[in-house]
């Protein structure tokens, strides 16, 4: 399958926790994007790289949330000394470059306790 | 103001019958383009049609058509035949030129239509 790929599909954690997620987005796209999408919302922009620069990130992406994109490859999404509000699906999607459609991978389901 | 207006919450439809699902938007860029995507219960995004503002005819998409109308500022999304495999959750999407080189969407709160066989 050469979707997008997210890991890991569900996290359960307790409040204060870090948490890191990955995803690997279509081969050879430069585009990749980060949205959260919570019960009952449509996705919200997070962040989004091309390549390996971090070109954007949304005010919803407070300092203890961080990204990265270290090789232009697969990104990881870090949130540090989680909170319930984290709770959310956290969903990633690539381009292949501009003016092209963002295909989204499964997401990964965030729970904090 | 809201960019991606869906007015409606849920809808039942009877199998093998069309539906056309509202989308309205509100952008001052003249260049833009809209997405509908559908997610099922899994949560996964899937891309199903796009319309770009300059396009002169609506999309098409095997089942898929959007119904565009620039001067309402409306991008409806209609399902011919729906199957039961429709039942999910729609969102409809805008991607504006004017973000500078950031092609983030904007999305709307979604529709989740059922099918009743």
């Amino acid at each position: 399958d050469t979707g997008v790929s997210q890991d890991p599909r569900h996290k359960i954690t307790k409040r204060g926790q870090n948490v890191t997620f990955r995803c690997d987005p279509i081969s050879e796209h430069n585009r990749l994007y980060w949205y959260r999408q919570t019960l009952g919302q449509g996705p919200e922009f997070l962040t989004y790289f091309q390549n390996e620069a971090q070109l954007e990130k949304s005010r919803l992406l407070s300092d203890r949330f961080s990204a990265e994109r270290p090789k232009g490859s697969f990104s990881t999404l870090e949130i540090q000394r989680t909170e319930q509000g984290d709770s959310a699906m956290y969903l990633c999607a690539s381009s292949l470059g501009l003016e092209e459609t963002q295909y989204f991978g499964p997401g990964t389901r965030l729970l904090v306790l | 103001a809201q960019k991606i207006t869906q007015t409606q919450p849920g809808m039942f439809v009877q199998e093998k019958e069309a539906v056309t699902l509202d989308c309205t938007y509100d952008t001052s860029d003249p260049s833009y383009g809209l997405f509908w995507y559908k997610q099922p219960s899994s949560g996964e995004m899937i891309f199903l049609i796009y319309q770009g503002s300059y396009d002169q005819q609506n999309a098409t998409e095997g089942r898929y058509s959007l119904n565009f109308q620039k001067a309402r500022k409306s991008a409806n999304l209609v399902i011919s035949a729906s199957q039961l495999g429709d039942s999910a959750m729609y969102f409809c999407a805008m991607r504006e030129r004017a973000n500078f080189g950031n092609e983030k969407l904007t999305f709307g709160t979604g529709t989740r239509l059922t099918i009743i066989p």
